[in-house]
């Protein structure tokens, strides 16, 4: 059974930074690749940030690009998040999703539950 | 970057009825090397996480109940629910991923009438 299980989420100030880790199991993790997805409370899905099975290959949002960067542990089975200079803007459940195949111009097949930040003063 | 546009943004519709989303994209997603149209729908229903319900426009992912049907190419794109059950209340996006940004929808809040 394929789960995924965020964490690392929670309250920050603006301008602080979070690391959100993703716990991939029940699948073979370094031949897919995996994407951040993000929602605010009570608006629909906004794209984050993807990275290839080999970690060789990354591509993110422009509204994060320069701040966040994603990477990927694959003896670990873990997905990263690296949030720096964060905003008000960025307040949002954050979901780490599974592609279906091992290239990045592929479909989300699975999402996790999802980890809430919140950045505020 | 590739603007995704469904219609309506909300829907109400009788049990047993047909339900209809429609998805457009600003760009074609059909890329013509492997006549493959680069497009998934999602569904969400309150308090979970998105679940995949379509992919490569038509595709239906495995567990997906055979009432879901997703057809269309280039530009335009429609989710077909044949007979609604109260199971599929719930918020339904469109989301390519032809070239990034991988762009979703607005997203479309499906009812019971």
């Amino acid at each position: 059974e394929v789960q995924l299980l965020e964490s690392g989420g929670g309250l920050v100030q603006p301008g602080g930074s979070l690391r959100l880790s993703c716990a991939a199991s029940g699948f073979t993790f370094n031949t897919y690749a995996m994407s951040w997805v993000r929602q605010a409370q009570g608006k629909g899905l906004e794209w984050v940030s993807v990275i290839s099975d080999s970690g060789a290959s990354t591509d993110y949002a422009d509204s994060v690009r320069g701040r966040f960067t994603i990477s990927r542990d694959n003896p670990k089975n873990t997905l990263y998040l690296q949030m720096n200079s964060l905003r008000a803007e960025d307040t949002a459940i954050y979901y780490c999703a599974k592609h279906g195949c091992s290239g990045t111009r592929c479909y989300i097949n699975f999402w996790g539950q999802g980890t809430l930040v919140t950045v505020s003063s | 970057d590739i603007v995704m546009t469904q219609s309506p943004d909300s829907l109400a519709v009788s049990l047993g009825e047909r339900a209809t989303i429609n998805c457009k994209s600003s760009q074609s997603v059909l890329y013509n090397s492997n006549n493959k149209n680069y497009l998934a729908w999602h569904q969400q229903k309150p308090g979970q996480p998105p679940k995949l319900l379509i992919y490569w426009a038509s595709t239906r992912e495995s567990g997906v109940p055979d009432r879901f049907s997703g057809s269309g190419s280039g530009t335009d794109f429609t989710l077909t629910i044949s007979s609604l059950q109260a199971e599929d209340v719930a918020v339904y996006y469109c989301q390519q991923y032809y070239s990034f940004p991988h762009s979703f929808g607005q997203g479309t809040k499906l009812e019971i009438k």
